[in-house]
């Protein structure tokens, strides 16, 4: 079935500091690639989302590249702020058929110290 | 623009009892996903609803079932409670032309004595 593997956190940074996520993922067709964020309390948020191979998303200054070759979607952010601070969930949805349930990886803490 | 509602937030119950949780889908969505997040683990697709009915179903034993109203909100219900069950349960809503973009409500922390 299809999986998500995401890196292993807790991640801490420094402000400023560049960021990369890994996400790597299986399916049997070609998914529908996803980033959401959860901030403590709270439900998730829609990150950025990519649609087909090489597509970019991007949002908020993360990007996320849509890599078909190595079935990758790592998540990239030039310099964190402190309010980055969250849990990140990688997912993808596999296209066709009625349900478009999502697949989550299992999340990364992300934590930004000034 | 209204978003995706939960209710309630919290929840305590003990093994063996029933627990209906409530979602209210985003202005405009038709469509309802339920997932249960684990502590420390990512969410797992229970099941959607579209128009209704059962639209598709991840690996949950029937014991978890779901009702679509008119209005397009949703209930989740579990039966015969267990430890395990204990967990953030999350809704989500999308639209019929977008069903893999769904947004999510803030959940139901359920905890089971």
């Amino acid at each position: 079935g299809d999986s998500v593997t995401q890196m292993e956190g807790p991640v801490t940074l420094s402000e400023e500091a560049f960021l990369t996520i890994n996400c790597t993922y299986t399916a049997t067709g070609y998914p529908s690639l996803f980033w959401y964020v959860q901030y403590p309390g709270e439900g998730l948020q829609l990150l950025l989302k990519a649609t087909k191979a090489d597509d970019k998303g991007s949002n908020k200054g993360f990007e996320a590249t849509y890599r078909k070759e190595t079935t990758s979607f790592h998540l990239e952010k030039g310099s964190v702020q402190v309010s980055d601070s969250a849990v990140y969930f990688c997912a993808l949805s596999e296209k066709g058929g009625s349900a478009r349930q999502l697949t989550f990886g299992s999340g990364t803490q992300l934590t930004v110290l000034p | 623009e209204t978003g995706v509602t939960q209710s309630p937030t919290h929840l305590i119950k003990t093994r063996g009892q029933q627990v209906t949780l409530r979602c209210s889908s985003q202005s405009g969505h038709n469509t309802v996903s339920w997932y249960q997040q684990a502590l420390g683990q990512g969410p797992q697709f229970i099941f959607q609803y579209y128009r209704e009915e059962e639209n598709g179903r991840g690996n949950f034993p029937p014991r978890f079932s779901g009702l679509q109203f008119p209005n397009y909100s949703s209930e989740l219900n579990v039966n015969a409670l267990e430890l395990d069950d204990s967990a953030l349960y999350l809704c989500a809503s999308s639209s019929a032309g977008a069903r893999d973009e769904q947004f999510f409500g803030p959940g139901t922390r359920l905890t089971v004595l």
